[in-house]
């Protein structure tokens, strides 16, 4: 069965702090995204990596895929309140069904 | 464009009781799915399509039944509703391309 883990669940980081969220799946796939979601609302893409080694950078987030660790990487840098979010990652499982396992999801709260 | 479009946004179903949730995309996507999400949990697939005509079960189909026949519209029925189906569904769609799913804004279901 594909697992998909996220770590840490929680997250209560101070601003200006760095901080990485770390991504784990059981099974070979090159192709990983990811998501943010605000309390009540909907999944937003943030970033969508397709290949080992991939490297995706927005603003104060940036992601990175290592597929023979099977690992992606969610860096924060320098935190601000904004970023208080839940992030998901999802790993997608078959070529020609774009199936996604999701990730249980990191809840971030960053505090002023 | 509307994207995703969800509707009910939210509903109260007594137990026992049906209903359909809508979710249409005016993108042309082929691919299209269900998801569902457990309070503080990640999301987990439901049913899905690849194209007008074809669905296929996904992790957690059972009490859900659905339809594709056009591209554009893809209902999820639930029969005979459980309190286990109190959660949050959404809809996504995509095309074949790099980018990803498209979500709706999801519709809240709680069953008493």
């Amino acid at each position: 069965e594909l697992k998909v883990e996220q770590n840490p669940l929680f997250l209560s980081m101070q601003e200006e702090k760095n901080y990485t969220i770390y991504c784990n799946y059981s099974t070979t796939s090159d192709r990983l995204y990811w998501y943010r979601q605000d309390p009540g609302k909907s999944l937003e893409s943030l970033f969508v990596l397709l290949s080992n080694g991939a490297v995706k950078q927005e603003g104060r987030l940036m992601a990175s895929l290592d597929t023979k660790a099977r690992l992606s990487t969610l860096h924060i840098t320098a935190a601000v309140h904004d970023l208080s979010a839940t992030y998901f990652c999802a790993v997608d499982t078959e070529s020609g069904t774009y199936k996604y396992i999701f990730g249980t999801g990191t809840r971030l709260k960053v505090l002023a | 464009n509307a994207g995703v479009t969800q509707t009910p946004k939210f509903r109260i179903l007594k137990i026992g009781q049906s209903m359909t949730l809508q979710c249409a995309q005016d993108m042309n996507h082929n691919y299209m799915y269900w998801y569902r999400q457990d309070p503080g949990m990640g999301l987990k697939l439901i049913y899905y399509s690849v194209g007008a005509g074809i669905t296929d079960k996904g992790e957690v189909p059972n009490g859900y039944n659905v339809s594709r026949s056009t591209t554009e519209d893809f209902p999820l029925r639930l029969e005979l509703a459980a309190p286990s189906q109190t959660s949050v569904y959404f809809c996504a769609s995509r095309d074949g391309s790099n980018y990803g799913y498209t979500f709706g804004s999801g519709t809240r279901l709680t069953v008493v």
